[in-house]
């Protein structure tokens, strides 16, 4: 099995440039996640799906920052205009359902985004 | 604020010695907590869950709710463990996850 498949795994863009990164869950889990993480910390949720309908978006600076989950399989996350503080990893995550105490999360590598 | 904190950025211990990761969390429900763990070069995985009282690769956690703790163990430390780890603790109504900033391990042969 595959696993989670994040892409591009790095990218480096100059500020007011858009990029979008792509995730590709395991198959048949319900549940995606997005996650921004910081160098030195932990992930921090930015927007969780049910299948097609994101459930969890409060986290999702949404004046530059969007994500789309059609079909309820593939997602993308993209940041219009890219902002120096945006440099950090985004991952991507799935699960079979959104109880975590029952099921775990699987991690992609990330995408490493560098905003110069 | 429901808040995990780990107070090591990072741990280096010698093979064969004892390890234990502190992990302190802030949470007013009845918490369910993880590990994760990231090799080198490797994706973010789980290692284990507090719910399931299990030992991997030698690890165990115990809740200890009175401390407000998940403290991460291993009598013997090998090589192999040095990686990051992450402490996290599940908000069951929000189906999220709390994450500490990580604790680097460094295993010295």
């Amino acid at each position: 099995e595959a696993g989670v498949v994040q892409s591009p795994r790095y990218k480096i863009i100059e500020k007011k440039q858009p990029v979008a990164f792509w995730c590709n869950p395991i198959s048949g889990h319900n549940t995606l996640y997005w996650y921004l993480q910081n160098l030195g910390q932990g992930p921090e949720l930015l927007i969780r799906y049910e299948n097609e309908e994101a459930v969890d978006d409060s986290q999702l600076p949404k004046d530059r920052f969007s994500a789309e989950r059609l079909k309820g399989v593939d997602s993308t996350l993209k940041i219009q205009p890219a902002e120096l503080g945006d440099s950090a990893v985004y991952l991507c995550a799935s699960s079979p359902s959104g109880d975590l105490n029952t099921g775990e999360l699987f991690f992609g590598e990330g995408s490493r985004l560098t905003v110069l | 604020a429901q808040r995990v904190t780990q107070p090591e950025k990072l741990l280096s211990v010698f093979k064969g010695a004892p390890v234990e990761l502190k992990c302190n969390y802030s949470y007013s429900g009845s918490p369910e907590l993880f590990w994760y763990v990231q090799y080198s070069r490797q994706r973010l995985q789980l290692l284990l869950r507090h719910i399931s009282r299990e030992s991997i690769k030698g690890f165990t956690a115990d809740l200890n709710k009175g401390e407000t703790s998940f403290h991460l163990k291993k009598p013997f430390a090998q090589e192999e463990d040095s990686a990051m780890y992450y402490c996290a603790l599940s908000e069951n109504s929000n189906y999220q996850l709390i994450w500490g900033a990580g604790t680097k391990l460094i295993i010295k042969p």
